[in-house]
């Protein structure tokens, strides 16, 4: 299957920082990119979704001015989460969706885990 | 996109088949049933799909019933790195309407020695 990364694995910030993670799609083009939010024992819940060279579409709740999403290639998208507090502490996992068919699936991230002190 | 209802957990024993049910009354006819599964702190794995017929690949078998509003992931021989949190979705396969995976509760499944 294909194969999407995710850096960093792990980051601890202070809060009213920011910080920025990468996903990457590292053997096709992915022409939209989901990012989704995990708290401790609970679902994955779908933050926005992002296709490329175009603005995210946040999911209700979500503050798009917080978390910046770009995706300005086929194989990158950026989730910033800007003045990060400890309730922005999660689990971050993105995905990644291509053209053709056999890639028509969504590859998950292994994840970020973040932790705002 | 159609709901779907999982139980919250399931225990099976190593070496047996492990069958994780999935109710999904309001499936309509163009909606896929996918499953993912997610092993502690990492991401989600696609496992299997289908939209009608029985399917299978080398880490499950997928069995939709005929009036498809129920189905179920078999596991053929658990083993413990099988013990993850299986999730049960169902969206539109055609590529254009969006189709966005939205996860519910999942079956956390255990595989016991």
């Amino acid at each position: 299957g294909a194969v999407v990364s995710q850096h960093p694995s792990w980051v601890i910030c202070k809060s009213g920082t920011s910080v920025k993670i990468e996903c990457r799609s590292l053997d096709f083009q992915a022409t939209t990119m989901f990012w989704y939010r995990q708290f401790p024992k609970q679902s994955l819940m779908l933050m926005a979704t992002s296709n490329e060279g175009s603005k995210a579409t946040y999911e209700q709740g979500v503050e798009k001015d917080k978390f910046l999403i770009n995706h300005a290639s086929l194989t990158l998208s950026t989730l910033t989460v800007t003045s990060a507090h400890p309730e922005d502490s999660s689990f971050y996992i993105c995905s990644a969706r291509g053209l053709a068919d056999s890639y028509n699936e969504q590859f998950f991230g292994p994840g970020t885990r973040l932790t705002v002190l | 996109d159609a709901k779907t209802t999982q139980p919250t957990s399931m225990d099976c024993a190593e070496g047996r088949a492990a069958n994780l049910p999935c109710n999904h009354s309001t499936i309509s006819g163009n909606e896929y049933v996918y499953w993912y599964r997610q092993i502690h702190s990492q991401g989600p794995q696609y496992i299997i799909h289908g939209l009608k017929n029985n399917e299978t690949n080398e880490m499950a078998s997928l069995i939709i019933t005929e009036d498809r509003k129920s189905s179920t992931l078999i596991l053929p021989h658990a083993t413990l790195r099988d013990t993850a949190v299986y999730y049960c979705i169902v969206r539109p396969m055609i590529y254009n309407q969006g189709g966005k995976l939205i996860f519910g509760q999942g079956t956390e499944l255990s595989v016991k020695p």
